[in-house]
């Protein structure tokens, strides 16, 4: 699978829209790109995915570029209960069912 | 739908024991991960079973074991109980288990389980 590299932390201000990062630069050409989101002490919880096209869906939205290396997830009016950490993962068939969950993104969502 | 379900919440034992987690995916599903979670390692993949298969296997000691029942539900078992075993444990199911084709995997809220 490919690997990912997202940004640590961030902050964002309620009501805004929160701009998640994520490179995949060694992505293949049939990898979907996902995004699962774990609240403190919960399971992850799925957000969206895409392959090719942007997707947004009741969450949030997905843009990825045209040459696949990176991918933007799009928290659109953020909310308290958006703080989270963020996984932003490549699945591919090499690796079968399984999703390699990297650190992920620490976003806090502020007042 | 009910969601995944994982059973205890949270559970104490100590060092040599021995322990079960269960798993009831969601109804339909046919394919179930377990995965741990630690501070210092993140989520880490155990294994992955498939109409009572285990078709996917992470890189775990053989103290850690599952298995999947007809029903699809799941068990994963760990044996001689170290420190290092305390963490989170996840389990996941997906339909058909093909999330490199844009399946989605729900997860549960886990076991805790704390090694004294």
């Amino acid at each position: 699978d490919a690997k990912t590299t997202q940004p640590t932390s961030m902050d964002c201000a309620e009501g805004r829209a929160a701009n998640l990062p994520c490179n995949h630069s060694t992505i293949s050409g049939n990898e979907y790109v996902y995004w699962y989101r774990q609240i403190h002490s919960q399971g992850p919880q799925y957000i969206i995915h895409g392959l090719k096209n942007n997707e947004t869906n009741e969450m949030a939205s997905l843009i990825i570029t045209e040459d696949r290396k990176s991918s933007t997830l799009i928290l659109p009016h953020a909310t308290l209960r958006d703080t989270a950490v963020y996984y932003c993962i490549v699945s591919g068939k090499a690796a079968g069912n399984k999703l390699t969950f990297g650190g992920g993104t620490r976003v806090l969502v502020k007042p | 739908k009910a969601g995944v379900t994982q059973t205890p919440r949270y559970l104490i034992k100590t060092r040599g024991q021995q322990v079960t987690l269960s798993c009831s995916p969601i109804s339909g599903h046919r394919s179930v991960s377990w995965y741990q979670q630690t501070p210092g390692q993140g989520l880490q993949f155990l294994f992955e079973y498939f109409s009572e298969t285990q078709r996917n296997k992470g890189n775990f000691p053989g103290r850690f074991s599952g298995r999947q029942f007809s029903n699809s539900r799941s068990e994963m078992n760990v044996s001689t109980l170290e420190l290092g075993d305390s963490a989170l444990y996840l389990c996941a199911s997906s339909s058909q288990g093909v999330t490199w084709r844009g399946e989605k995997l729900f997860f549960g809220s886990g076991t805790q389980l704390s090694v004294l």
